[in-house]
């Protein structure tokens, strides 16, 4: 079965502040991607990143970067210097195989909803 | 970019009328579409898979004859929520994978409030 886990409900943080939300997943395909979605109060999920399972470059944009760590399942996301604009909810999600059928269909965590102070 | 469009953004209905979700994928077509229900402070949870021409597939313990799914052509699929109650009440999204695997395009959602 496939999962992904966000550990934190809830961060806090004061304005340029670092913050590193994390991300685990679960699943038997040696093959798949792995994604970062923003929601913020609007709803509308804003794409951040996506990460093919062959790929596990760390990759930097901006303020943001992401370390994918296949020996232990994880996808974690790292803000430097926060900004309050960067409060939202954040997800964690993981597709299934490409070619399988069902591309696009997505696996969330439960989110981390993150909170910059000013 | 691929653009998916989902009408209405918002809607308040009575219980037990009818409440009808589009989804439109503008620049690209669309054979399979999905719909995700999200319950306030929640995460997003996959109701179903829209397929073009077929029946769609509906995840477990989602009622198939309460949200009703069409998928009539290669840019439009439809979610009806049928005599909606108040616990119907949350936040759809759709989404379709568009070209080039992995990608997925969201559409702005529905928040429907039931009462």
């Amino acid at each position: 079965a496939q999962k992904v886990t966000q550990a934190q409900t809830e961060i806090s943080v004061v304005e340029k502040e670092d913050v590193t939300l994390d991300c685990v997943y679960e699943t038997r395909d040696t093959t798949y991607y792995l994604f970062w979605y923003k929601q913020p109060p609007s709803g509308e999920l804003v794409f951040l990143i996506r990460r093919n399972s062959f790929d596990e470059q760390n990759e930097i944009s901006g303020r943001y970067s992401w370390n994918f760590q296949k020996s232990t399942s994880s996808f974690n996301f790292t803000i430097t210097a926060s900004q309050v604009v960067d409060s939202a909810v954040y997800f964690c999600a993981l597709s299934e195989a490409p070619g399988s059928g069902n591309t696009g269909k997505l696996i969330f965590g439960q989110g981390t909803t993150l909170q910059v102070k000013p | 970019g691929a653009v998916v469009s989902q009408h209405p953004s918002w809607v308040i209905c009575k219980s037990g009328t009818s409440v009808k979700i589009e989804c439109r994928s503008l620049d690209f077509q669309a054979t399979t579409m999905f719909w995700y229900r999200q319950f306030p402070k929640q995460s997003l949870m996959l109701m179903a898979t829209s397929n073009e021409g077929s029946k769609a597939t509906y995840e477990q313990g989602v009622e198939k004859d309460k949200f009703l799914i069409n998928h009539a052509s290669l840019t439009l699929s439809t979610l009806t929520v049928t005599s909606a109650h108040p616990e119907d009440s949350s936040f759809y999204i759709c989404s379709a994978p568009g070209q080039g695997r992995g990608k997925a395009f969201f559409g702005q959602g529905t928040r429907l409030t039931v009462v």
